[in-house]
């Protein structure tokens, strides 16, 4: 069975452009969370979707959003690009939705430069 | 604001050595708490951990939780140049107006040296 894939792997833009990142999850999983990870700290949550429904929203600016397909994948849309922005994006499903432990499996990521 | 801290950030040891890894949170309404593997991109799944002092094993990794003291300990034994890697702690609050979110620390990297 595939894991959860990612694309692209990795992708340079410069700022003010906006960018769309993709994600399909491991099969039969329902839930898609997205990660920002900047050099030398931890994942940071931005969003959770279950069922195409946003479930939880992490402390970002409006810039950034997301959505669920009927088939589970997921879309990441980052607008007006910040060079702060540069990070590796991590995409994760899992079987667990509300009220359910959240065991998640990641993605490789797609590692953002934005110049 | 909750939070994570993972000790030491950075560790060098030879092989053959035991590490000894750290988590410590303040996290409100704790549910569990996770280990991580980040060898190259993908973090991998360790252990899960919700109830305090059962010891979860695997292999030559094992790690327990301490909810009175708010902390883990991940061990590696006999330490091999393949366990080099970011290991990262995350935890789950119970609270519906964070469902979804793990809280991970900063990781820490460990480099064994043959």
């Amino acid at each position: 069975d595939a894991g959860v894939t990612q694309s692209p792997t990795h992708l340079i833009k410069t700022r003010g452009q906006q960018v769309t990142l993709r994600c399909s999850p491991i099969s039969g999983h329902k839930s898609v969370s997205w990660y920002q990870q900047v050099l030398g700290q931890g994942p940071q949550f931005i969003f959770q979707y279950y069922e195409k429904e946003e479930r939880g929203r992490g402390n970002f600016p409006d810039r950034f959003s997301a959505r669920q397909f009927p088939n589970y994948s997921s879309e990441l849309n980052v607008n007006a690009l910040l060079l702060g922005d540069s990070a590796l994006y991590l995409c994760a499903s899992s079987l667990a939705g509300q009220g359910s432990l959240k065991k998640l499996f990641f993605g490789s990521g797609t590692q953002l430069s934005v110049l | 604001e909750d939070k994570v801290v993972q000790s030491p950030l950075s560790l060098v040891v030879h092989e053959g050595d035991t590490v000894t890894l750290n988590c410590s949170y303040e996290v409100t309404n704790f549910r569990s708490l996770l280990w991580y593997k980040q060898e190259k991109k993908a973090p991998t799944f360790l252990f899960m951990l919700t109830s305090s002092g059962i010891e979860k094993k695997s292999g030559r990794l094992s790690s327990i939780l301490d909810k009175k003291e708010l902390s883990s300990i991940l061990n590696i034994t006999a330490t091999q140049t393949g366990d080099s890697a970011i290991y990262l702690c995350a935890v789950v609050p119970r609270t519906r107006s964070t469902l979804g979110r793990l809280y991970f620390g900063r990781g820490t990297q460990l480099t064994v040296w043959p």
